[in-house]
């Protein structure tokens, strides 16, 4: 089973600033993967799949970059509504596995 | 645009079975696929298995294999979840949502989007 590695575990950011977020694999899983959203007592929302591709409705402050082992999750100029915890999900192999997660909290 | 309504929160012995219910919406369900992920409260996300309802079959992760059964009624284009012989570290919250994998058996699950609402399953005696 791969390992998704998430780093840090809590990230303190001011709101406008830049951030970033890293997801490792302990296998390559090519671009097959994916960045998710949670707020507190919410679903999951899917921000980015593909690596790199936003999904629908999701504003272009979030990008996201890297293939096989190293992933980034990229916020430009942070709004209060993304402090939230994040997710990196990979889907190349059986089972599809998630990181344990990044928590963006308010500096 | 597809959406997920999830059953009730649900309170239930060690020992017994919960069937968590997830009604589909505003897509075509038989060729879509499926999934089912679970939360411990103040942890991260687990998958537990899914199903193509057009195929009718369903994958778990080894994890769940024998205590899980997911399964659909196409005619309410619902997906259901049951697990049994539930024990203290099955409390969580339960989503279903739809998986953008390929629409292929025993394939991998995919990324997920959307998802329903979560149902909490608290298992104490």
């Amino acid at each position: 089973e791969i390992v998704m590695t998430q780093s840090p575990a809590t990230l303190s950011v001011s709101p406008g600033e830049r951030a970033s977020l890293s997801c490792r694999a302990s296998q390559s899983v090519s671009s097959d993967l994916a960045w998710y959203q949670q707020k507190p007592g919410q679903a999951p929302r899917l921000l980015i799949y593909a690596a790199s591709t936003r999904a629908t409705g999701i504003p272009a402050r979030f990008s996201g970059s890297g293939s096989g082992t190293e992933f980034t999750l990229t916020f430009n100029s942070l709004q209060s509504e993304d402090f939230a915890v994040y997710y990196c999900q990979q889907y190349n192999h059986w089972p599809g596995t998630f990181g344990g997660g990044t928590k963006v909290e308010i500096k | 645009q597809v959406q997920l309504v999830q059953s009730g929160t649900e309170m239930k012995k060690p020992g017994s079975s919960v069937k968590v219910s997830c009604k589909a919406s505003g897509g075509t369900f038989s060729s879509s696929v499926f999934s089912w992920v679970r939360q411990a409260p103040g942890q991260g996300l687990e998958w537990m298995g899914r199903i193509i309802p057009m195929f009718g079959t369903a994958n778990y992760a080894h994890k769940f294999q024998g205590r899980v059964t997911i399964s659909t009624d196409e005619s309410t284009s619902t997906v259901y979840m049951e697990l049994n012989r539930l024990r203290s570290e099955d409390t969580a919250v339960y989503y279903c949502a739809r998986d953008r994998g390929v629409v292929v058996e025993a394939a991998p699950p995919g990324w997920f989007d959307p998802w329903g609402q979560g149902t909490l399953v608290t298992v104490s005696s």
